[in-house]
């Protein structure tokens, strides 16, 4: 158990409907960290935020936003969904000089 | 553009034998790099890292090795279980500035057969 806790574990959805994904760090991780991996992909980088805070930005589309709140929880908004949307999301915290913890992810299909 | 490849999708060994996991990249900016174990439903679990300063780092069965000239690294598995198979991920960073943002390769799908 790494520590980090994702839900939902699946989630289907329609074509042009929005989303939230929410992700629980490890207990005193500032840094949440939010990849998506699509089929025969690796994990691709998203966005990172650091207590509360935006730190960084990959390949985030402008239909997708992110958030971190006070507890540092955070939470994926997927909007205007399309088919290939589809993928496993990944959350991961991680402290200062400590390798990323991943949770187990939510699957995302949009039919 | 892929920073890091992982070329091998796939690869299939004899349980007691040796497996080897091999990662190249591209980015000479990359000096901090990652070894990544998954399970199917579960995340990805932390297994070995290496800076690159050293060009070896060891921990138990698991041996990475850095060679910066090529920009290579492998995971060496001695002796490989049936526990091990799994997907493993190749993973970098540029230690430089402020950001941790890890680039992750494709993934090596390893089955040990008993």
């Amino acid at each position: 158990d790494s520590g980090v806790t994702q839900t939902p574990k699946h989630l289907i959805t329609a074509t042009g409907q929005r989303v939230t994904l929410r992700c629980s760090p490890r207990s005193g991780d500032l840094s949440v960290y939010w990849y998506q991996q699509s089929l025969d992909q690796g994990l691709q980088f998203l966005i990172q935020y650091y207590n509360g805070e935006e730190r960084a930005k990959g390949n985030i589309l402008e239909r997708f936003s992110a958030q971190q709140f006070p507890d540092l929880h955070s939470e994926l908004n997927l909007s205007s969904l399309e088919l290939g949307d589809s993928a496993l999301y990944f959350c991961a915290s991680r402290s200062s000089n400590s390798p990323l913890h991943f949770g187990n992810g939510t699957r995302l299909t949009v039919t | 553009d892929q920073q890091v490849k992982q070329n091998s999708p796939s690869l299939s060994v004899q349980e007691g034998r040796i497996s080897i996991l091999n990662c190249d990249y591209t980015n000479s900016m990359f000096d901090y790099f990652l070894w990544y174990k998954k399970y199917p439903a579960e995340g990805p679990t932390f297994l070995i890292s290496i800076s690159s300063i050293k060009d070896k780092n060891e921990d138990g069965r698991f041996t990475v090795f850095l060679n910066k000239s090529a920009k290579h690294l492998s995971l060496h598995i001695v002796p490989s279980q049936p526990g091990d198979s799994a997907v493993y991920f190749c993973a970098a960073d540029s230690t430089v500035g402020s950001n941790y943002k890890l680039t992750f390769g494709k993934g090596t799908l390893l089955t040990v057969n008993p």
